[in-house]
């Protein structure tokens, strides 16, 4: 069956330091990814995607890289702030062209000061 | 600025009581989604609609039912609410076309049933 998978439920970084989020999909069919990020109290918010033709995205301060080869999503954080301890969630559109998303399970990002 | 609003935020039931969960987007999506969100499990789909008086099952629809009336509007539906069905429930829209990823979500529903 198709799951998406983060490799760590929790990550702690400091202040400034670049974070890496990583996660594994099974899906070799899917062709879009998305990465989310959830604050305490809110909603999951979208931060990036890239499609399977792509190997790395840039946005503001946020990277995503894709290696279909070993199926696997990644996302960087530069310089991270306080703002970005949230949960981050991988999600893919699987087989077919349903529109649905499946989830990862979610990694909490902690930002010491 | 792009509002999907879920009417309760916090509820508190007792078993076999039936639940209605609202939720209202002002944004004309298409697609609208009802996820649960549950600690190690990630989000689940309960289900969906493409349109006004469809519905899809989604991943764990059993237990639930939705109905969507107009196009802004989608509801969830516990007809017997069990402990089993305590979570963050999270509603969705997202324009139709195909892969579209920015699903925009509300702020969720914290039901615990007793």
């Amino acid at each position: 069956g198709e799951s998406v998978g983060l490799h760590l439920p929790t990550l702690s970084v400091q202040e400034g330091d670049n974070s890496i989020i990583n996660c594994a999909y099974s899906n070799s069919a899917s062709d879009y990814f998305i990465w989310y990020k959830q604050e305490s109290g809110k909603g999951p918010q979208f931060i990036i995607d890239i499609r399977s033709n792509m190997d790395k995205r840039q946005g503001q301060r946020v990277t995503v890289l894709l290696n279909k080869t070993v199926k696997h999503l990644s996302l960087q954080i530069a310089a991270t702030q306080p703002g970005d301890s949230a949960v981050y969630f991988c999600a893919e559109t699987g087989s077919g062209n349903t529109g649905k998303l499946i989830f990862g399970q979610g990694t909490t990002l902690q930002v010491k000061p | 600025d792009v509002k999907v609003t879920q009417s309760s935020r916090y509820l508190v039931k007792r078993t076999g009581e039936k639940v209605f969960l609202e939720c209202v987007q002002d944004m004309d999506h298409e697609n609208m989604f009802w996820y649960r969100q549950d600690p190690g499990l990630g989000l689940r789909l309960i289900y969906f609609s493409y349109d006004v008086k469809m519905k899809e099952k989604g991943d764990i629809p059993e237990g639930y039912s939705v109905s969507r009336e107009k196009k802004e509007r989608f509801s969830l539906i516990l007809e017997s609410a069990s402990t089993n069905q305590t979570s963050m429930y999270l509603c969705a829209s997202t324009t139709a076309g195909a892969n579209t990823g920015e699903l925009f979500f509300g702020e969720g529903s914290r039901l615990t049933v007793l």
